[in-house]
């Protein structure tokens, strides 16, 4: 079992609906959480941290995450093209080192 | 102003040259770390820095070698260049949880 695991996609939506990327981990243990985007041939940015259980909003974006359940996710509402790309989950785990384990990313396509 | 940068942006090189990569962050940030993407967009932590002590060195060939001379300055050298060895190098900064990744270096190796 992957330490991280996403679905590599492609996901595609059409221009202003929801777009849900899911995200499992198999450290119960694992303390924070985190979605960073990356387009093609850039690096990775970070654009949300969660800590806890529960939902946490930024503007388009909502986290959840479940710890029961090992899932955190990632809702981008009013999909915009701009929004195509990939999106990486990333697990610190139990001993909160810095050791950030990725997924292998789910690749994102709006369709206008 | 760029907060975590890295030179060089593009290396290519033939197989069993050494090469280093550098980089350099200005958040005053105390922890920075090396991950390496491959062809496949895997994303790896290979070492973490935290003020100039080594903190995390995964599995990595020694021939990969980190330093850091100090807490704003992380460089990785490579010796003996494998193909394997051609990915994208990040470098990123922390200060607490949070990690900003820097531009990256595309390492290809002939």
């Amino acid at each position: 079992q992957k330490e991280v695991e996403q679905n590599s996609g492609p996901l595609s939506v059409p221009e202003g609906a929801i777009a849900s990327l899911n995200c499992t981990y198999s450290d119960r243990g694992s303390q924070s959480f985190f979605w960073y985007r990356q387009y093609s041939g850039k690096s990775p940015e970070l654009i949300m941290s969660i800590y806890s259980n529960g939902d946490k909003e930024d503007g388009r974006f909502t986290a959840q995450l479940n710890k029961a359940s090992q899932y955190v996710s990632l809702l981008i509402r009013d999909s915009q093209p701009s929004d195509s790309a990939t999106y990486l989950c990333a697990v610190n785990g139990r001993s909160n080192t810095g050791k950030l384990i990725f997924g292998q990313g789910t690749t994102l396509q709006v369709k206008p | 102003d760029t907060a975590v940068s890295q030179t060089p942006k593009y290396l290519v090189t033939q197989m069993g040259n050494d090469k280093s990569i550098k980089c350099e962050q200005n958040l005053g940030h105390d922890t920075m770390y090396w991950y390496k993407q491959d062809s496949k967009k895997f994303l790896k932590i290979m070492f973490s820095y935290n003020n100039k002590e080594l903190i995390i060195n995964e599995t990595v060939p020694n021939r990969f070698s980190p330093k850091s001379p100090d807490k704003a300055h992380l460089n990785l050298h490579i010796n003996s260049l494998e193909l394997g060895d051609s990915a994208v190098y990040f470098c990123a900064s922390s200060f607490s949880y949070e990690q900003y990744f820097g531009p990256g270096t595309r390492l290809t190796v002939t």
